[in-house]
């Protein structure tokens, strides 16, 4: 089965960097996945990962090490939009994603 | 725009009640899901269906059941629904060759479901 572990809140400033940390165990690995969650609306995916290493997207990077069951979402020069739920998933048998409980990002002024 | 839409934003029914939610996607797309959200707990899966008329059980499958007669509508049918189903609902789609390749589920606005 999937084991999947994250903060489950953090606040940060506005214009500055975050780090949301995810560690996973899972057999057979077969990638892992970032959602944003606003309050209120559906998750809406953000990025995907297979590959050691870091993957940019304008704002938000994510970083994987399989070998080490960690990866982590950085989102740079925080805007207050930013605020919302992140969660962290790995796919399973099937065709189907399990998703951790989520980390709720608040954005200060 | 991919579009998964959720029959209805919020449910009160009564304890013992039979419950339909319904999710239409307008993608054509192989795979849908049914999950539910509770705080603390994250989203678990009910259900998925890869195809009409395919169905497999999720994580938390016991007292829910689903229907997919039609590739764009999946159903999920609480038989006697218990307070313990107070829940958000969220139905989800995803292309069957491309969830192992970037896990794009496509979800809708969810169900907010209280039983009483």
């Amino acid at each position: 089965g999937q084991n999947i572990d994250q903060p489950t809140e953090m606040t940060a400033t506005e214009g500055a960097i975050v780090q949301i940390n995810c560690t996973y165990q899972t057999s057979g690995f077969n990638g892992l996945f970032w959602y944003q969650q606003h309050a209120g609306e559906a998750p809406t995916f953000l990025s995907y990962n297979v590959l050691d290493g870091l993957e940019e997207k304008g704002r938000f990077s994510s970083f994987l090490s399989r070998s080490k069951g960690y990866s982590y979402l950085l989102l740079k020069e925080l805007q207050m939009k930013d605020s919302a739920s992140y969660l962290c998933a790995v796919p399973g048998g099937g065709n189907k994603l399990t998703f951790g409980t989520g980390t709720q990002l608040k954005v200060e002024l | 725009d991919v579009k998964v839409t959720q029959s209805s934003r919020y449910l009160v029914k009564r304890t013992g009640e039979k419950v339909f939610l319904e999710c239409v996607q307008d993608m054509d797309h192989e795979n849908m899901f049914w999950y539910r959200q509770d705080p603390g707990l994250g989203l678990r899966l009910i259900y998925f269906s890869y195809d009409v008329k395919m169905k497999e059980k999720g994580d938390i499958p016991e007292g829910y059941s689903v229907s997919r007669e039609k590739k764009e509508r999946f159903s999920l049918i609480l038989e006697s629904a218990s307070t313990n189903q107070t829940s958000m609902y969220l139905c989800a789609s995803s292309l069957l060759s491309r969830l192992a390749v970037d896990g794009e589920l496509f979800f809708g606005e969810g169900s907010r479901l209280t039983v009483l």
